[in-house]
């Protein structure tokens, strides 16, 4: 019973460099989300994509890009890495964002730009 | 902005004890209210759900809300050093995603 994979589970990049994180979840849900967690900030959401076909914006996108793969599959990307993107990132799942379902998340990716 | 406020903490109670921590939101118009537990280096895990006015009841966990007031409690029976971790509190109208707050760090003295 997997629930929400994500990989890698460490990167280090160097200031530049692109890199993608994927998520996938097996819990049939519809709606998925990438967060960063950094000391003192809590979680912060970058993007969300409440059904295939739709992303949206969270708090923080700026440096992002993601793409909703399939009902499964949720990928976020970082064209040029930047240090202020040293963090965790979590990628989570719920059953459907309107309907008030809690979200069960990943096991987070630690990403450290050089 | 929409806000979720927590006490950072740390909130330090002896092994036994209840733990109570709490949470307060700005926007009235939320209608579910989470828990999650998080242990240091790992991810988030939901451990209560409440909807509606009132207390509700998962073992040693009860999760408060009074949506008048806007917060919502979760208070841990019996502490257990095992209960050690940061609990966030989450909260949405069901029209936007979850807003989190950064976070109570709760330590259980043995």
């Amino acid at each position: 019973n997997a629930g929400v994979t994500q990989t890698p589970k460490f990167q280090v990049l160097k200031t530049g460099q692109s890199m993608t994180l994927q998520c996938a979840q097996d819990m049939n849900h519809n709606s998925m989300y990438w967060y960063r967690q950094d000391p003192g900030m809590g979680l912060r959401l970058i993007y969300y994509s409440a059904s295939e076909g739709t992303t949206d914006k969270g708090e923080v996108p700026n440096g992002y890009n993601v793409s909703r793969l399939n009902k499964r599959e949720f990928s976020l990307r970082l064209e040029s890495a930047a240090p202020s993107q040293t963090s965790v990132y979590f990628c989570a799942s719920s059953q459907d964002r309107l309907n008030n379902q809690p979200q069960h998340f990943g096991d987070g990716t630690r990403l450290s730009i050089l | 902005q929409k806000e979720v406020e927590q006490n950072s903490g740390p909130l330090s109670v002896p092994e036994g004890a209840i733990a109570s921590l709490n949470c307060t939101y700005s926007d009235r118009g939320s209608q579910s209210f989470f828990w999650y537990r998080q242990y240091s280096g790992k991810s988030p895990e939901l451990i209560m759900s409440i909807y509606s006015n009132g207390d509700k009841e998962d073992g040693r966990f009860t999760a408060q809300l009074n949506k008048a007031s806007q917060y919502v409690s979760l208070l841990i029976r019996d502490s257990q050093p095992s209960d050690s971790a940061t609990y966030l509190c989450a909260v949405t109208t069901g029209n936007t995603p979850l807003v989190f707050g950064k976070g109570t760090r709760l330590s259980v003295i043995a």
